[in-house]
């Protein structure tokens, strides 16, 4: 089945900085790939998502990039703000599978 | 407000007492789905409902049930709760089933067995 790694576990950058996390993942045949930013106290929610036909998306100040060859994919934040703290995961579905695949998640801490 | 909501937030019970976590969605969602959520293994999915009476197993099944009665309700059902089931739990609802939409999960259950 697929497995998605995650890295690293833990990113603390200053404020104003760029923040990228790196996931991995084993199928092939994977062919969408969801990102999400999990609060203190709250459930997941959907940031950014990508396609396996598309190889880059940017959505203000997050973009998305998937290399199908090398199976990878990875989560920038630009200009990064005290509000963009909190645990971010990867994720991704096989094709005609009925659930999400979760990378183990990133602790992402702005420092003022 | 369009939303996932399970209850309760907080619940601490015995080993071997049965319990049952409620989730409804508002949005007419015809998938809903359980996950757990333990440190350094992320979320794995517990059962999945295509639609009503339409029920499967996830990665983690055992030790839990769930029933689909109605399309807004998922309740996840503990019948001898043990302590490697504590954890955090979310119910999530997409339109769709082929995932391709965005998943809405709820605010979380934290579940601690002793």
């Amino acid at each position: 089945g697929e497995n998605v790694e995650q890295h690293p576990s833990t990113l603390s950058v200053q404020e104003g900085d760029s923040a990228v996390i790196k996931c991995t993942y084993s199928d092939s045949a994977s062919n969408y790939f969801p990102w999400y930013k999990q609060e203190l106290g709250k459930g997941p929610q959907l940031i950014i998502d990508i396609r396996s036909n598309v190889g880059e998306k940017k959505d203000q100040r997050i973009a998305v990039t998937l290399n199908k060859t090398a199976k990878h994919f990875s989560l920038h934040i630009t200009e990064t703000q005290p509000e963009d703290s909190a645990v971010y995961f990867c994720a991704a579905v096989p094709q005609g599978a009925q659930k999400l695949v979760f990378g183990q998640g990133t602790r992402l801490t702005i420092n003022p | 407000e369009a939303q996932v909501t399970q209850n309760p937030r907080y619940l601490i019970t015995v080993t071997g007492k049965k319990l049952t976590v409620t989730c409804s969605q508002n949005m007419n969602h015809e998938y809903m789905s359980w996950y757990r959520q333990d440190p350094g293994l992320g979320l794995r999915q517990i059962y999945y409902s295509m639609n009503v009476e339409v029920t499967d197993k996830g990665d983690v099944p055992e030790g839990y049930k769930v029933s689909r009665k109605e399309k807004r309700n998922f309740p996840l059902i503990l019948e001898s709760p043990s302590p490697n089931q504590t954890s955090l739990y979310f119910c999530a609802s997409s339109l769709a089933g082929q995932l391709n939409s965005p998943l809405h999960f709820g605010n979380g259950t934290r579940l601690t067995v002793t």
